[in-house]
């Protein structure tokens, strides 16, 4: 079974500085998709970005990137510009490519992010 | 566009009663649907999933169970609720074919007490 890891239970940042998430996964599969998700204190779970484990390239979103290692199984999140609109829980998952069985993703236990003004 | 909405958002409950929460999702045909538990600054923990009507796979043995009477309607129900049931729970929905990701519902805060 695939399970993944985020060894920050918490971290924090100052305004406009730049934070580093670390994520690592455990699984046999060479093709997969990663995700991280953000929940602010509202709780709605909200994508932030993905990345499919066949793209070498590394993913993008406007300040959200990451650094995803396939050899390493590594995938962290990197926030540059932070804002104090990016404080929450982040989470990162994986998901099989393969078809069937609900295609359900797992989830790490969460690193909670606080931006200092 | 697709969207999901859960209901009730908040639900104070004593300790052997029973439970409902339902998540209706509009826009789409035939979603992959999943109710997942969240406890206190906890990580997301996978209950049911459900590939079609009347199709449920449980992850986790509990009281909890949970039912798909219609294509895009996801019910999750107990007879008996314990203390352990309180939480924040989670609806969502994906598509088998498209990017993987998942879509979320508001979430509903159960508490037992």
């Amino acid at each position: 079974a695939q399970t993944v890891t985020q060894s920050q239970p918490e971290m924090s940042v100052q305004e406009a500085e730049t934070v580093t998430l670390s994520c690592t996964y455990d699984t046999s599969e060479s093709d997969y998709y990663l995700f991280w998700y953000k929940q602010p204190p509202s709780r709605q779970m909200i994508l932030v970005i993905r990345q499919e484990a066949y793209k070498q390239q590394n993913a993008t979103e406007n300040r959200f990137s990451v650094n995803f290692q396939k050899a390493a199984k590594s995938f962290s999140l990197k926030i540059s510009d932070s804002q104090l609109g990016d404080a929450a829980m982040y989470f990162c998952a994986y998901r099989s490519r393969i078809g069937g069985s609900g295609s359900r993703l797992t989830f790490g236990e969460g690193t909670q992010l606080t931006v200092n003004p | 566009s697709q969207t999901i909405h859960q209901w009730p958002a908040t639900l104070v409950q004593p300790v052997g009663s029973p439970l409902s929460l339902e998540c209706t999702v509009e826009g789409t045909s035939n979603p992959n649907l999943y109710w997942y538990r969240q406890a206190a600054g906890r990580g997301l923990q996978l209950l049911f999933y459900s590939v079609g009507i009347g199709q449920i796979s449980s992850e986790v043995p509990q009281n909890l169970s949970a039912s798909r009477p219609q294509d895009r309607q996801f019910i999750l129900s107990s007879k008996k609720l314990l203390l352990s049931d309180s939480g924040f729970y989670l609806c969502a929905w994906n598509l088998g074919e498209n990017t993987g990701e998942l879509f979320f519902g508001e979430g509903s805060r159960l508490t037992v007490l």
